[in-house]
């Protein structure tokens, strides 16, 4: 059974703070992405990694960075905290395929940043 | 540019009755249309997922139902069930290691 699971379930910061969201996961996936889901905006990709060490930006890469020195582990990181970064938080995993695989979602992480 | 177009935003349905949320797309390259169901405090979990070579595909009384002409596909959901109220979300891509371009999503709430 996969399991991607995220450190934190709620998380609250002062602005300027830098944070770390981690996520783990348990498959041996290639592929892991870092989205933030806003009320009726959907789900919006932030980041992802196709390999340890690689990253490419998502849709909306300003204000945060990431690492993946790991190939279960990726990061996310708040340089520093704003309060429009306020949102839940979701990590996600995949396999590696020419025929696309399932896409496997962590719990999420809710973020205030006050 | 929104490149997946989901409608309707949130939906209450009857229980018993059914549910269809429709999804609209233009990348022609994409290949792969999954729906993702996401319950309250919860990450968004695999629904049902179709490609482009098919017209139909149904898991119990779920029903994806794609028009490659008309570029839109849906979800039905039949004989709806208080236990399906969540936000549903469609998506597609391109397949192999590209992301999935997701909806804003749809919140279901199904009455008895």
């Amino acid at each position: 059974d996969v399991k991607v699971t995220q450190s934190s379930r709620y998380l609250v910061k002062r602005t300027g703070e830098k944070v770390f969201l981690e996520c783990v996961q348990d498959m041996d996936h290639e592929n892991m992405f870092w989205y933030r889901q806003d009320p009726g905006l959907g789900l919006r990709l932030i980041y992802f990694s196709y390999d340890v060490k690689m990253k490419e930006k998502g849709d909306i890469p300003e204000g945060y960075s990431v690492s993946r020195e790991k190939k279960e582990r990726f990061s996310l990181i708040l340089e520093s905290a704003s309060t429009n970064q306020t949102s839940m938080y979701l990590c996600a995993s995949r396999g590696h395929g020419r025929i696309q695989e399932t896409q496997y979602f962590g719990p999420g992480t809710r973020l205030l940043v006050l | 540019q929104q490149q997946v177009k989901q409608s309707p935003q949130s939906l209450i349905v009857q229980k018993g009755g059914i549910s269809i949320i429709n999804c609209a797309y233009e990348n022609t390259a994409f290949d792969y249309f999954p729906w993702y169901q996401q319950f309250p405090g919860k990450g968004p979990a695999l629904l049902i997922a179709i490609r482009p070579d098919v017209s139909e595909k149904k898991e119990g009384r779920f029903t994806i139902s794609f028009n490659k002409s008309a570029k839109q596909f849906s979800l039905h959901i039949m004989d709806s069930q208080p236990g399906d109220s969540a936000t549903y979300f469609c998506a597609a891509s391109m397949g192999g290691n590209t992301p999935l371009v997701f909806g804003k999503g749809t919140r279901l709430s199904v009455i008895a």
